[in-house]
């Protein structure tokens, strides 16, 4: 089955600085690639996501690349906030089951 | 719509009870799930359920189990609680396109001593 692998497990920024996470994942028929965000004891919901046949997406401050060749893709966040402060995790599918997780990113940005 | 629905919010439960956790969704998805997030582990997948009467175990499955007799309704049931399911539990579910965006419930934290 698919496993993903998430790095780093913490990081930390100045305000205004930039974050990226990086994940790789296993298997090559995965074709669909969330990034969630998850506050302190809320529920993870979805921020940005991208599909195989797509090479990068945008949403404001925030981006995705993905280089399925290398079976690897990446969250950019710009011009970090301290409301941007959270756990992120990615994740992958292939085939029909659900979505297989990352051990998630802490990422804490202090003003 | 309510979404993903979630009850209890917290449990504390003594090593061998068995509890039910419950899980809503007014959505009308065919697809839901049950994953277990425990710190540094990320989350897991305990069991799914592509439609009513259909169901299949996930990466974790022991000591857990499902049924899914509504569309709307996917309970997971803790048969003989122990100190390592302690955990935040998350229900989620999935519409059109199968299991891509997946919509999660606010979660259930339980503790076993």
């Amino acid at each position: 089955g698919e496993n993903v692998e998430q790095h780093p497990s913490t990081l930390s920024v100045q305000e205004g600085d930039s974050a990226v996470i990086k994940c790789t994942y296993s298997d090559s028929a995965s074709n669909y690639f969330p990034w969630y965000k998850q506050e302190l004891g809320k529920r993870p919901q979805l921020i940005i996501d991208i599909r195989s046949n797509v090479g990068e997406k945008k949403d404001q401050r925030i981006a995705v690349t993905l280089n399925k060749t290398a079976k690897h893709f990446s969250l950019h966040i710009t011009e970090t906030q301290p409301e941007d402060s959270a756990v992120y995790f990615c994740a992958a599918i292939s085939g029909n089951t659900p979505l297989v997780f990352g051990k998630g990113t802490r990422l804490s940005v202090i003003a | 719509n309510a979404g993903v629905t979630q009850t209890p919010k917290f449990q504390v439960l003594k090593t061998g009870q068995s509890m039910t956790l419950q899980c809503a969704q007014d959505m009308n998805h065919e697809y839901m799930s049950w994953y277990r997030q425990d710190p540094g582990m990320g989350l897991r997948l305990i069991h799914y359920s592509v439609g009513a009467g259909i169901t299949d175990q996930g990466e974790v499955p022991n000591g857990y189990n499902v049924s899914r007799s509504t569309t709307e309704d996917f309970p997971l049931r803790l048969l003989s609680a122990a100190p390592s399911q302690t955990s935040v539990y998350f229900c989620a579910s999935s519409g059109t396109g199968g299991w891509n965006e997946q919509f999660f419930g606010p979660g259930t934290r339980l503790t076993v001593l």
